[in-house]
């Protein structure tokens, strides 16, 4: 248990569909993060929120739509995806200033887009 | 960031000590070495991260040249439940790098009984 909580576990939706990820954290930390892990490739960073406000967006198309409502919870909105979205998406955690890139990860959730 | 190099796959027996190796040639002087570890279908783990010195925790050794040019990640008893996929990773800390970690294709360490 690494105290960063993501549900659901896994998710199938269509095209049309919409449906949004959860990611909760019990760590006190500040700064939250969604990463995609599609098969085969990299880890790759999405969004970054330090203190509920977002400071990076690596050019993620506007279906994935990201929010924070506080430091201990971050959702992405999921609207019109494509087949090739499917992916594991994880959900990480970090400590403020000081903190580094000590991250801790959810298990993710498995998206497939049909 | 640094780029980091990284063999695509080790075999390890159980027991054993895990030795895995990184190339950082680029690396810079404020950047650290970070270790993380992906078992399947979970999220990464992080191990242990260092700057110059060595470093050691309950989970694995860190061992970094004097140069800074490569490092080495050593699990000293392995166990089946450390196969994973290992993740080298050099990157700076705090400031407005945070969580900007670039995973490459890592390590593919398998533990044999």
């Amino acid at each position: 248990e690494t105290g960063v909580t993501q549900t659901p576990r896994h998710l199938v939706m269509g095209m049309t569909n919409k449906k949004s990820l959860k990611c909760e954290q019990h760590l006190g930390h500040n700064a939250m993060y969604w990463y995609k892990q599609s098969a085969k490739k990299p880890l790759e960073l999405m969004f970054v929120y330090n203190f509920k406000e977002q400071t990076e967006n690596n050019s993620v198309p506007s279906r994935f739509s990201p929010e924070c409502p506080n430091s201990s919870h971050l959702f992405l909105h999921l609207h019109t995806l494509q087949p090739e979205d499917s992916a594991l998406y994880l959900c990480a955690s970090s400590q403020d200033a000081g903190g580094g890139e000590k991250l801790f990860f959810g298990s993710g959730t498995q998206l497939s887009v049909l | 960031d640094a780029k980091t190099t990284q063999p695509p796959s080790m075999d390890c027996a159980e027991g054993r000590a895990a030795n895995l190796p990184c190339n950082h040639s680029t690396i810079s002087g404020n950047e650290y070495v970070y270790w993380y570890r992906q078992i399947h279908s979970q999220g990464p783990q992080y191990i242990i991260h260092g700057l110059k010195n060595n470093e050691t925790n309950e989970m694995a050794s860190l061992i970094i040249t004097e140069d800074r040019k490569s490092s080495t990640l050593i699990l000293p008893h392995a166990t089946l439940r450390d196969t994973a996929v290992y993740y080298c990773i050099v990157s700076q800390a705090g400031g407005t790098s945070y969580g900007k970690l670039t995973f490459g294709q890592g390590t593919i360490l398998t533990v044999h009984p």
